[in-house]
């Protein structure tokens, strides 16, 4: 059965840096979405994403974060400036159609992203 | 944003039903429920989903009321392997709440 996978697993990076997360998606699926969960909470929505397009974002996604789907397979999610409340699970979702609602959303295993 | 309410914990004996209980008052009329559940920190795992019949899988089955207002996921045979965290989710940005605790016990 085809699957959402993410790499790295696990990214250790220092305060200020940079960082790209990589997902690839469901090969049909057009819509795209990052959550994240902080470590003992609810999963939270960032992003969704639809032809070369930000839909929708929360208010956690401010200018530090950023999404590219820079082929015609990859979806990242760039941080620019980590800080250490970013350390957090990061989940890539992807879905082939919502219009009609009827398709559910496929998660990716996370990536574990610790700011130190 | 989509809102759900759910009991944040509860207990099943292994082989049991587990009845998992979500109200989605504000779901419009054109919205499916969908039941996701989270084994530790691995990715949302989606199990069903429905807009105003009752649904059954391989997994688990689905109650909707008639009004829609509320939903009940039941795993018919409950064993150890289904302690999870259990979500129920509407809405175009799959917007999760706390979700339900299931613990299943020898």
């Amino acid at each position: 059965e085809p699957e959402v996978t993410q790499t790295p697993s696990h990214q250790v990076t220092q305060m200020g840096q940079e960082v790209i997360l990589r997902c690839v998606p469901i090969s049909n699926h057009l819509y795209f979405y990052w959550y994240r969960q902080i470590l003992g909470q609810k999963v939270e929505f960032l992003v969704s994403f639809y032809n070369n397009e930000i839909s929708e974002k929360s208010e956690i996604f401010d200018d530090q974060f950023s999404v590219e789907r820079p082929d015609g397979s990859n979806f990242t999610l760039k941080i620019r400036s980590t800080k250490l409340e970013d350390s957090a699970m990061y989940f890539c979702a992807s879905i082939s159609d919502r219009t009609g609602g009827n398709s559910p959303l496929h998660f990716g295993n996370g990536t574990r992203l610790t700011v130190t | 944003d989509a809102k759900t309410t759910q009991p944040p914990s509860m207990d099943c004996a292994e082989g049991r039903a587990a009845n998992l209980p979500c109200n989605h008052s504000t779901i419009s009329g054109n919205e499916y429920v969908y039941w996701y559940r989270q084994i530790h920190s691995q990715g949302p795992q989606y199990i069903i989903h429905g807009l105003k019949n009752n649904e059954t899988n391989e997994m688990a089955s689905l109650i909707i009321t008639e009004d829609r207002k509320s939903s009940t996921l039941i795993l018919p045979h409950a064993t150890l392997r289904d302690t999870a965290v259990y979500y129920c989710v509407y809405g175009q940005n799959f917007v999760f709440g706390p979700g339900t605790r299931l613990s299943v016990l020898p």
